[in-house]
């Protein structure tokens, strides 16, 4: 399976600041997802990340708060703007290699003061 | 839209006894069944997954099962271990690469 990693593994940051997380991919991959987790909570798909065009972003989640980007096959950020306490979560993304089998990254652990 | 159910929240076991998580799914077009393990603080991992065409799949000690007919699918842990405390989640997929996942079971195993 691919190597995945994710920058920063951690950070604290003030309200109304921005966070934008990296997720590098050692090899070629169709699709990229962002997720949120919180604290003993099941996984929630807030974009698909598409290599070249807008990301497709799920009910409840848009771009002016979450843009993303994914410029080639092997990298996206996922940017969580204006940021309030109700953003402290864990960000995962996850690739999936056209086996409809994903593997996450190792997560990033927000907490907004 | 597809929704995944997945019971208990919670699975108590003795170190050694069997444990099962059982889901249920909605849309009966989902053909792809991944099962993931999360230990604190840690990523969620895939440890098996089964297809539509198939009814059971085994690897080791974990094995899954899927009846499509209920639409229900579930995980079997035999011979459980210290190691084997964690979070489980399975998930459903339609061949579209979007996953439906349930809400997870935590697993404890008793020594």
């Amino acid at each position: 399976s691919a190597v995945i990693s994710q920058k920063p593994s951690r950070d604290i940051c003030q309200r109304g600041t921005s966070l934008t997380i990296q997720c590098q991919v050692d090899s070629q991959v169709t699709m990229m997802f962002w997720y949120r987790q919180q604290p003993g909570q099941s996984l929630t798909l807030i974009a698909t990340a598409n290599q070249g065009s807008e990301a497709t972003y799920e009910s409840g989640f848009v771009i002016d708060k979450f843009p993303i980007s994914r410029p080639n096959l092997t990298f996206s950020t996922l940017t969580v703007s204006n940021m309030s306490p109700e953003d402290s979560s864990i960000y995962l993304c996850s690739v999936d290699q056209l086996q409809e089998t994903q593997y996450f990254g190792p997560g990033t652990r927000l907490l907004v003061l | 839209g597809e929704n995944v159910e997945q019971h208990p929240s919670t699975l108590s076991v003795q170190e050694g006894d069997s444990a099962v998580i059982k889901c249920t799914y909605s849309d009966s077009a989902s053909n792809y069944f991944p099962w993931y393990k999360q230990e604190l603080g840690k990523r969620p991992q895939l440890i098996i997954d089964i297809r539509s065409n198939v009814g059971e799949k085994k690897d080791q000690r974990i094995a899954v099962t899927l009846n499509k007919t209920a639409k229900h699918f579930s995980l079997h842990i035999t011979e459980t271990q210290p190691e084997d405390s964690a979070v489980y989640f399975c998930a459903a997929s339609k061949s579209n690469y979007q996953l439906i996942w349930g809400a997870g079971t935590k697993l404890i195993i008793k020594p």
